[in-house]
């Protein structure tokens, strides 16, 4: 089936540690987007690429690190620098080009710090 | 200003009443317009797109006013399944992003 994969589903991490959440997609989407949600908040975007090795900063990259070696991945980074970790990661992709064209998300991850 | 608002809500309707939603875009160059429906610890998912002409699918009916830069979703007959929040989304074109709203939660009550 075509889809977005997020892995893991759920993430502990403790102070001070980098981690990496995992996101693929099979749709052949050029776009990916990663954006951060909070409890009883919108979304917030973070980082997003348009195409292979290239990416820009959302509205709160401080904290995050991202890579597009590949147009199906597109792997997250929260460094030990982000102060305030713990929130719920969307992965979304959409094709990029074509004119109004929706986002699709995968299933999230939840990460905690503790 | 941010760059999309909603109502704050929380809406609480009863079973078969008609709940409307509104939302407003600050960037006047926004091109693509979407409903997203996002249950509790889930993911946001498509509701529908928003076309200038206004569409309807079933019991939804979206409209779009690009002089006043707002959007509306309207619910008619509403479902304890409707219970959710829902985001409204702009897209500037080719090469943006997608900006979401920070939501408006409904709930259906028996």
């Amino acid at each position: 089936d075509g889809g977005i994969t997020q892995s893991p589903k759920y993430l502990f991490r403790k102070e001070g540690q980098n981690v990496t959440l995992s996101c693929e997609q099979n749709l052949n989407h050029d776009a990916m987007y990663w954006y951060r949600q909070d409890p009883g908040q919108g979304l917030r975007l973070i980082y997003y690429s348009q195409i292979v090795n290239d990416f820009q900063k959302g509205d709160i990259a401080e904290g995050y690190s991202v890579s597009r070696e590949k147009k199906e991945s597109f792997p997250l980074t929260v460094t030990s620098a982000q102060k305030n970790p713990t929130a719920f990661y969307l992965c979304a992709s959409s094709p990029g080009t074509v004119a109004h064209t929706e986002a699709f998300f995968g299933q999230g991850t939840r990460l905690t710090v503790v | 200003r941010k760059e999309v608002e909603q109502d704050p809500g929380p809406f609480n309707v009863p079973e078969g009443a008609t709940v409307a939603f509104n939302c407003t875009y600050s960037n006047s160059a926004s091109q693509s317009f979407f409903w997203y429906r996002q249950d509790c610890r889930k993911e946001p998912k498509l509701l529908m797109s928003v076309y200038s002409s206004g569409n309807e699918d079933g019991r939804f009916t979206a409209q779009l006013n690009r002089a006043s830069q707002y959007i509306s979703l309207l619910i008619r007959d509403s479902k304890l399944s409707d219970s959710a929040t829902y985001l409204c989304v702009v897209n500037q074109g080719y090469g943006q992003n997608f900006v979401f709203g920070p939501g408006t939660r409904l709930s259906v009550l028996p």
